[in-house]
């Protein structure tokens, strides 16, 4: 079964400063990928970055980096130069290795602040 | 381009009743997908259907139902409307709908049952 950890129900972050946001998965599929979604208050879910489980180099897209550490099942996002408009809920999300559907399994997120 | 569109944004309806969500993909794709979110947690799969045919489904039960149209647009129909079936209701597409393809989401759609 697959499934994916947020352990920071909610993360502060001072204006230009750089936040990591936490994400641990359990999978035994040799294959997938991995995504990090944001939210705002509006409910859109917004595409940030992806990484599938056999990229060497870690996913950049931006001021978005993914810190992909596979030996140890985690997938944490990086914001760098936090902004005000980053504030929103921030969803960590596994597409597992099966034929068929291409599903995605979520975390419950964390609420990220961004103070002036 | 127009993203994912959905219809209706707010509906409110009593328990019992049935209620027809509407979604438009991005033009091009061809794979629709279904979520539920419930307040404060993460959304869960409910449907994936590519090319009228439904590839994949989640653990929802049979009140739960989908179908896609030659234009590639889906609707999702709930029966006999549950209080616990209150949630938004998202919508993703993507291009064929392949294993660990990039899924764009739609503004959803936040029913109310009563």
């Amino acid at each position: 079964a697959q499934k994916i950890t947020q352990t920071q129900p909610g993360m502060f972050v001072q204006e230009k400063e750089a936040v990591t946001l936490d994400c641990t998965y359990d999978t035994s599929d040799q294959s997938y990928g991995l995504f990090w979604y944001k939210q705002p208050s509006s409910g859109e879910m917004i595409f940030l970055i992806y990484q599938g489980s056999y990229d060497e180099q870690n996913a950049t897209e931006g001021r978005y980096s993914l810190n992909f550490q596979k030996a140890r099942k985690s997938a944490n996002l990086v914001i760098s130069a936090s902004q005000l408009g980053d504030s929103a809920m921030y969803f960590c999300a596994m597409s597992p290795d099966q034929t068929g559907a291409n599903n995605l399994f979520f975390g419950t997120g964390t609420r990220l602040t961004v103070i002036p | 381009d127009a993203g994912v569109t959905q219809s209706p944004t707010h509906l409110i309806k009593t328990r019992g009743q049935h209620v027809t969500l509407r979604c438009s993909p991005i033009s091009g794709h061809k794979s629709v997908s279904w979520y539920q979110q419930v307040l404060g947690q993460g959304p869960q799969f409910i449907f994936q259907y590519y090319e009228k045919e439904e590839r994949g489904r989640g653990n929802f039960p049979d009140r739960f139902s989908a179908r896609q149209f030659p234009n590639y647009s889906s609707e999702l129909n709930v029966n006999a409307l549950l209080l616990g079936d209150s949630a938004l209701y998202l919508c993703a597409s993507s291009l064929i709908g392949g294993r660990g393809e990039t899924q764009y989401f739609g503004p959803g759609t936040r029913l109310l049952v009563l």
